[in-house]
């Protein structure tokens, strides 16, 4: 799996949109980019994921760029609930390279009132 | 409610002895991770399985023993071989084979060793 490189820490206004970067500059064309955060001494909770094209749900938005080597995480208004450890991975999909998922450091984004 | 059940949530126990951490599953998946994660760390890949009666080893499983006998079950034996076992356990499971599935993770299970 493809190594991704994060900024340790954030800081964000409440109310304002968080963007986390995550560089994937070894990317393969099969692996996707997926997104969790965990809060304090909880398990972490799937966000989003992508391969190319840019993806939104309920809970945030994705934006690849267009060569896949880096993409943004976007909580459009961040609220003090979403203040966690957010861990961005790439993996493949798909027979046993789908297996092994490795997470890295991961960014601790704080949300500030 | 479906989900993923770790037990027990806190676990102490004395240097040279073994415990065994449990995971079940009810999301009928085929896949189920353990992770390791220490303080201000992230999560460490110990062992992981893709199908019942098999399972390999992540970047630090010395130490650490698992075994498949049920789809639903993944427990985790932490050694005395384990140089430094206190820690953040996690379990973790998906959909397996080809596909993009999302993990799902329990709570968690933090042993300390006295």
């Amino acid at each position: 799996d493809a190594k991704t490189t994060q900024p340790p820490s954030m800081d964000c206004a409440e109310g304002r949109a968080a963007n986390l970067p995550c560089n994937h500059s070894t990317i393969s064309g099969n692996e996707y980019v997926y997104w969790y955060r965990q809060i304090h001494s909880q398990g972490p909770q799937y966000i989003i994921h992508g391969l190319k094209n840019n993806e939104t749900n309920e809970m945030a938005s994705l934006i690849i760029t267009e060569d896949r080597k880096s993409s943004t995480l976007i909580l459009p208004h961040a609220t003090l609930r979403d203040t966690a450890v957010y861990y961005c991975i790439v993996r493949a999909s798909g027979g046993n390279q789908g297996g092994k998922l490795i997470f890295g450091q991961g960014t601790e984004l704080s949300v500030k009132p | 409610d479906g989900g993923i059940t770790q037990s027990p949530k806190y676990l102490f126990r004395k240097e040279g002895q073994n415990v065994t951490l449990s995971c079940e599953q009810n999301l009928n998946h085929d896949a189920m991770y353990w992770y390791r994660q220490d303080p201000g760390q992230g999560l460490r890949l110990i062992y992981y399985s893709q199908i019942v009666n098999d399972f390999q080893k992540g970047d630090i499983a010395e130490g650490y023993s698992v075994s498949r006998e049920k789809k639903e079950s993944f427990p985790l034996t932490v050694t005395s071989a384990q140089k430094n076992p206190t820690a953040f356990y996690l379990c973790a499971s998906k959909v397996g084979g080809a596909g993009t599935g999302e993990l799902f993770f329990g709570e968690g299970s933090r042993l300390t060793v006295l």
